[in-house]
């Protein structure tokens, strides 16, 4: 279970679009469509953005889409806004033999300058 | 308003154990797997453990596999994690996890209502 990789830092201006990596392996965001993205602001609790690689919760911005190739998913914040500076977080399922194995990212810190 | 509100943090020392608890409200309970996440301080999401609705599926992470043990108690709309052995590296904020079903109604490997978290710290 290691965890996936993203890059540590990412920064745009207001209005801009950034795109936050996620790769791993075929036994996990390869392998599977359920790649899901988080958003954490300091001392809170993380925000469902994303799930199942392009799918959007209800009341999330339509600033935020995801897409996967191969091993490699991703986040895109479009019209980026002061209020997205926060650390994300990819997750995918990971092959196993219980329904329930799952990995994190690294994590991103997205800077709005 | 639904709601996870998890307790049972705190300092321990190594190798003794503590039992994590989250309560669970306005949304119904039994029809969902819950999940334990933990984040070390300063430091990134980490997945702990997960179990089905109706207890019949868990998984747990290889770092914790062997020492945790997590369970439901649907009548009390409760989720718990019983830690075992602790160590210096279970430091972490522990969150509590609802798993979030998708369109098609069924599970999507996602987490959509989160607690506030309860605080582990492993020291001598």
């Amino acid at each position: 279970q290691s965890a996936l990789t993203q890059p540590a830092s990412v920064s745009g201006s207001p209005g801009q679009s950034i795109t936050i990596s996620c790769t791993g392996t075929s036994s996990d965001v390869g392998g599977y469509n359920y790649v899901s993205w988080y958003q954490q602001h300091p001392g809170k609790a993380p925000k469902l953005m994303i799930y199942e690689v392009s799918n959007r919760p209800s009341g999330v911005s339509n600033r935020f889409s995801g897409s996967k190739s191969g091993n490699t998913a991703s986040l895109t914040i479009s019209g980026l806004q002061a209020e997205d500076e926060a650390d994300y977080y990819c997750s995918s399922y990971t092959s196993s033999s219980t329904p329930y194995n799952y990995v994190f990212g690294t994590g991103t810190k997205v800077t709005v300058l | 308003e639904v709601q996870l509100v998890e307790s049972g943090g705190g300092l321990v020392q190594p190798g003794r154990s503590l039992r994590l608890s989250c309560a669970a409200s306005g949304f119904t309970f039994d029809d969902y797997a819950m999940h334990w996440v933990r984040q070390a301080p300063g430091k990134g999401l980490e997945w702990v453990s997960g179990i089905s609705w109706n207890s019949g599926s868990i998984g747990y992470a290889d770092s914790v596999k062997g020492r945790f043990t997590i369970s439901r108690d649907n009548a009390k709309n409760s989720l718990y994690l019983q830690m075992n052995s602790l160590r210096a590296e279970d430091t972490a904020l522990y969150y509590c996890a609802k798993e979030y079903r998708g369109m098609g109604g069924y599970d999507s490997c996602a987490f959509d209502i989160w607690g506030q978290g309860t605080m582990v710290t492993v020291s001598s």
